[in-house]
């Protein structure tokens, strides 16, 4: 079946750290990948995406690569800031199939100044 | 275009009780899908729509309904609230292009069952 696996949270950074989300993934065809974001009250909403192999994602200064090799899709950021503060995840959806959207559990980042 | 939108955003129910949650979207898209979230669990997939007529049951379907009738609305029914539906609910709806897929979240009911 389809699954993600991401890094458990809860983690807590101080301002202009480095960030690094683990997700990997196991997919029965040829998945595309996303990762979605998450901030307090809120819903969520897509952060990036990559749809097929060696695709790099990246929006407001976060970055993902799809690695085929790895089955990896892991989420950085060179420098967090206090709005960073949020749940993240990474989900998969293989199309073809039942094309439904499966999520990892959710990492939750704090950012102290 | 409004997106995906849910009523209410709050609700707190007795045990028993029942109630419809709303979902809409005005992007045209055929498929939708409700999730609940709970900590340490992610996001769960209750039920989903293929389009107009027809639907599925996701991961946790048990103690929910849904109906299709329209592209536009896509309700979810809890028939007899139990506190283990305390949860957050999210429906989206996803656009369909050559090659990719894309699902779009609306904000969000929270449900407390007492």
């Amino acid at each position: 079946g389809n699954s993600v696996t991401q890094m458990e949270g809860p983690v807590t950074l101080s301002e202009e750290a480095f960030l690094t989300i683990n997700c990997t993934y196991t997919a029965t065809g040829y998945p595309s990948l996303f990762w979605y974001v998450q901030y307090p009250g809120e819903g969520l909403q897509l952060l990036l995406k990559a749809t097929k192999a060696d695709d790099k994602g990246s929006n407001k200064g976060f970055e993902a690569t799809y690695r085929k090799e790895t089955t990896s899709f892991h989420l950085e950021k060179g420098s967090v800031q206090v709005s960073d503060s949020a749940v993240y995840f990474c989900a998969l959806l293989v199309q073809g199939g039942s094309e439904k959207l499966v999520f990892g559990k959710g990492t939750k980042l704090t950012v102290n100044p | 275009n409004a997106g995906v939108t849910q009523t209410p955003k709050f609700q707190v129910l007795k045990t028993g009780q029942s109630m419809t949650l709303q979902c809409a979207q005005d992007m045209n898209h055929e498929y939708m899908s409700w999730y609940r979230q709970d900590p340490g669990m992610g996001l769960r997939l209750i039920h989903y729509s293929v389009g107009a007529g027809i639907t599925d049951q996701g991961e946790v379907p048990n103690g929910y309904n849904v109906s299709r009738s329209t592209t536009e609305d896509f309700p979810l029914r809890l028939l007899s609230a139990a506190p283990s539906q305390t949860s957050v609910y999210f429906c989206a709806s996803t656009l369909r292009a050559s090659g990719y897929n894309e699902q779009f979240f609306g904000p969000g009911t929270r449900l407390t069952v007492l």
